[in-house]
């Protein structure tokens, strides 16, 4: 079946320090793939995505995600945390082209420690 | 970027009544619309999917008689909880699409709080 796996469920980092958030996809052909943040109690806001070309995204609030083929992953990185980088973060991927379907991973709580 | 925005932000209603969440794409045309259910500390479950002008297509397990769903314009879709019961309490995200070639980028709104009493 068609999955993104998220295999961190809760990670703590301290601030100023970098941060490597997982996601690993499970598709036939090569999906597109999207990293959303949401901060509690509200929606999802679009951090980055990669749809083909240039394997190393480049995102909004400093983040950015490669794209590795033979890992079958989108890990999302940060060099230096900040305290608001403190939200839920979720992996999302769509194949069947024309089919707008996201799958979303389970999610990955990040918290910011002094 | 896109912009969506949801109304009420959250809402408490009675057991048994009806409850509407609007949602609309505010800087661009969502030609087609989602909605999503969340659970506490969970990840978002897609209830259903609508084009507008047409039915919306329901995901499995999902009745489509008590969320009813209408996408009667480019820029706004709206969830109608029938009848609501404490187990519908949950928060309701919607997202749209801007259209084109390809639709994959989904901007979502803000969510809505349900709370069933």
């Amino acid at each position: 079946a068609q999955s993104v796996t998220q295999p961190d469920i809760h990670i703590t980092v301290s601030e100023g320090a970098s941060l490597e958030l997982r996601c690993n996809y499970s598709y036939g052909a090569t999906p597109y793939l999207f990293w959303y943040v949401q901060s509690p109690g509200q929606g999802l806001q679009l951090l980055l995505k990669y749809f083909s070309g240039d394997t190393l995204v480049q995102g909004i609030k400093g983040f950015e995600a490669e794209f590795k083929r033979s890992q079958s992953s989108f890990n999302l990185r940060k060099p230096s945390v900040h305290w608001s980088d403190a939200a839920e973060y979720f992996c999302a991927g769509i194949t069947n082209f024309g089919n707008e379907k996201l799958t979303f991973g389970t999610g990955t709580r990040l918290t910011i420690i002094p | 970027g896109a912009v969506v925005s949801q109304h009420p932000s959250r809402v408490i209603c009675k057991s048994g009544t009806s409850v509407k969440i609007e949602c609309r794409s505010l800087d661009f045309q969502a030609t087609t619309m989602f909605w999503y259910r969340q659970f506490p500390k969970q990840s978002l479950m897609l209830m259903a999917t609508s084009n507008e002008g047409s039915k919306a297509t329901y995901e499995q397990g999902v009745e489509k008689d008590k969320f009813l769903i209408n996408h009667a314009s480019l820029t706004l879709s709206t969830l109608t909880v029938t009848s609501a019961h404490p187990e519908d309490s949950s928060f309701y995200i919607c997202s749209g699409t801007s259209g084109g070639g390809h639709q994959e980028t989904q901007y979502f709104g803000p969510g809505t709080r349900l709370l069933v009493l």
